[in-house]
């Protein structure tokens, strides 16, 4: 099966600048879930979908973070105004609902200068 | 979800058995225990999870203590590609419920 698809890969862009990033998750999966990952820390959980409703988006910075999920399918996450702590590299992933086993894309790098 | 304590990192030589520990003491009797592995620059990849007994597939092995608040990864040949990230995490198997990642075990298999 096709895996989790990301994209853009690597992402430059300055303080203050907006940005986007896109998902496709695997066909069928109910549960998506956006996650970032700063250098040498573990992911941390931003937002997580059921189909297209939000399950848990407590440690989503809202006043500069925003996603969507479409039609439960693709989902994209956007920061505007984005700030150099944001640098990280941003993961999809995706499950079936009720399966225990997530699986995750290769991710994008932002930077932020 | 039930917090887990995972040693920074362990050093591995290549073609033995890496045992990587994870304590998970608060524990509830319905939480299952993942593991994941990061290898550098790519997304976590699923290995196992159990619930009570202890699970084997072709990745490794999981042996989960009685009490069920400890448990050890298995792998039983390492190799240099199985240097990675490992997380160990506890969660409850439900439709939706989250996947909370921690700092992990940096294993580094060496010739």
């Amino acid at each position: 099966e096709a895996g989790v698809a990301q994209s853009p890969r690597y992402k430059i862009i300055e303080k203050r600048q907006s940005v986007a990033f896109w998902c496709n998750p695997i066909s069928g999966h109910a549960t998506l879930y956006w996650y970032q990952q700063i250098l040498g820390q573990g992911p941390k959980l931003l937002i997580q979908f059921q189909n297209n409703g939000v399950v848990d988006d407590s440690q989503l910075p809202k006043d500069r973070f925003s996603a969507e999920r479409l039609k439960g399918v693709d989902s994209t996450l956007k920061i505007q105004p984005a700030k150099l702590e944001d640098s990280a590299v941003y993961l999809c992933a995706s499950s079936e609902g009720g399966r225990i086993e997530a699986f995750f894309g290769q991710g994008t790098r932002l930077t932020v200068v | 979800d039930a917090k887990t304590t995972q040693p920074p990192s362990m050093d591995c030589a290549e073609g033995r058995a890496a045992n990587l520990p994870c304590n998970h003491s608060t524990i509830s009797g319905n939480e299952y225990v993942y593991w994941y592995r990061q290898i550098h620059s790519q997304g976590p990849q699923y290995i196992i999870h159990g619930l009570k007994n202890n699970e084997t597939n072709e990745m490794a092995s999981l042996i989960i203590t009685e009490d069920r608040k400890s448990s050890t990864l298995i792998l039983p040949h390492a190799t240099l590609r199985d240097t990675a990230v490992y997380y160990c995490i506890v969660r409850v198997v439900e439709y939706g419920n989250k996947l909370v990642f921690g700092a992990g075990t940096i294993l580094r298999v060496k010739s």
